[in-house]
């Protein structure tokens, strides 16, 4: 069974520059978490969808971040514009509904500089 | 003050050691805890879920105190291959559907 599927694994871009993070969930599992993840603030929630809607967004850091769930199948963050204190490696987890384990993907290392 | 708090090490220890680790967590309400192993370089993974009477799956064995809350871990007969980082996860409450990770305990188990 193929697991959270995330691309790009990485991406280097430069400050400024629009980034696209993508996300594809467990087949049937309805919640979708993005996680972002550095060594001094660890694994931070950033915004979950539940059957495709946003349910708690507090955690984006601000208007420089974005995120929308078109259908069951498909996430996306986006950032623009980019900072280099963007830097770090950000994880899309789902959940099914009748479960509390989330299951990660292999994250996106992303580098701004 | 942070949802969850753990001491991050790192724990170095000697293979066949015993280790345990500790993490505190601030909102009384929370209903669901678990371990989560992450490897270097790789995402999370679920260890095992924490529940009230205490569980244990082979070596590993977690307990949850409600009072103080704060749930732990232990390792017994540590292998090289637990070598990671483990953190600790909490939630949801009634107020709430989140769920809180702390930033982690490294160990390095060494031969």
């Amino acid at each position: 069974d193929a697991g959270v599927i995330q691309s790009p694994r990485h991406e280097v871009t430069e400050m400024g520059q629009e980034v696209t993070l993508r996300c594809k969930p467990i087949s049937g599992h309805n919640s979708l978490f993005w996680y972002r993840q550095t060594m001094m603030r660890g694994l931070e929630l950033l915004i979950y969808f539940n059957n495709n809607v946003p349910i708690d967004d507090s955690g984006m850091p601000e208007d420089r971040f974005s995120a929308k769930m078109p259908n069951a199948s498909f996430s996306t963050l986006k950032i623009q514009p980019s900072e280099p204190r963007d830097s770090a490696v950000y994880f899309c987890a789902s959940r099914p509904e009748s479960g509390y384990e989330q299951y990660f993907g292999p994250g996106t290392r992303l580098t701004v500089t | 003050r942070k949802e969850v708090e753990q001491d991050p090490g790192p724990f170095n220890v000697p293979e066949g050691a015993t280790v345990a680790f500790n993490c505190t967590y601030s909102n009384s309400a929370s209903q669901s805890f678990f371990w989560y192993r992450q490897d270097c370089r790789k995402e999370p993974k679920l260890l095992m879920s924490v529940y009230s009477s205490g569980n244990e799956d082979g070596r590993f064995t977690a307990q949850l105190n409600r009072a103080s809350q704060y749930i732990s871990l232990l390792i017994r007969d540590s292998k090289l291959s637990d070598s990671a980082t483990y953190l600790c996860v909490v939630g949801p409450s009634n107020t709430g559907n989140q769920f809180y990770f702390g930033t982690g305990t490294s160990l390095t188990v060494i031969p």
